[in-house]
């Protein structure tokens, strides 16, 4: 079975553009999260989903900043308009419902804004 | 409010040396679970162990092993023989249940391990 898959891998855009990025989370599994890597704040959880309803967005930065579930196979992250302090590596996770099971991530999205 | 420290900002050890990560974890969860992740240099985040708050035993996989003990809320990893395969960014993370009833990982700020040959 694949993965959680994230798209792009790379994006390099300049302050000011839109960004979207994007996550299909492995088949069947009914929560997905969406994270950001810097050195300076680790991993912080920017929000997530179950059953493609968006629980707790307590850790989106600001308002530049939007999720969107519109089914159980695809999330989008959007940055509009982005600024350099975003570039950061994003990651989807994903994982079942029911007993707390572990998250599986996907491989990340290194975003450079410049 | 959930909480997870990992003291240990970054350890060095020569290869075949043990090597302890420790994480140490607050809760008001009577259920929680713990987690450990390994972030090689490539970069993706890769689940090691997942532990229920009610099975304080320890567990050994291959060279990895775990001690979770309730009484001092510390859950700290060992590498035995550690090689430069090893050498990543570990990451421990506690469950935290939300109103309704789903959850979220509260993850600490991790410890990079070199391990040099």
């Amino acid at each position: 079975d694949a993965g959680v898959i994230q798209s792009p891998r790379h994006e390099v855009t300049e302050m000011g553009q839109e960004v979207t990025l994007r996550c299909k989370p492995i088949s069947g599994h009914d929560y997905l999260f969406w994270y950001r890597q810097t050195m300076m704040r680790g991993l912080e959880l920017l929000i997530y989903f179950n059953n493609n309803v968006p629980i707790d967005d307590s850790g989106m930065p600001e308002d530049r900043f939007s999720a969107k579930m519109p089914n159980a196979s695809f999330s989008t992250l959007k940055i509009q308009p982005s600024e350099p302090r975003d570039s950061a590596v994003y990651f989807c996770a994903s994982t079942p419902g029911g007993v707390i099971n572990e998250q599986f991530f996907g491989p990340g999205t290194r975003l450079t804004v410049l | 409010a959930q909480k997870v420290t990992q003291a240990q900002t970054e350890i060095s050890v020569v290869e075949k040396e043990d090597v302890t990560l420790d994480c140490v974890y607050e809760t008001r969860d009577t259920t929680y679970y713990l987690f450990w992740y390994k972030q090689p240099p490539s970069g993706e985040l890769v689940f090691l162990i997942r532990r229920n708050s009610f099975d304080e035993q320890n567990e050994i996989s291959g060279r990895y092993s775990w001690n979770f003990q309730k009484s001092t809320s510390s859950f700290n990893f060992t590498i035995t023989a550690s090689q430069v395969v090893d050498s990543a960014v570990y990451f421990c993370a506690l469950s935290a249940l939300m109103m309704d009833s789903s959850y979220k990982l509260i993850f600490g700020s991790g410890t990079r391990l070199l391990v040099r040959p």
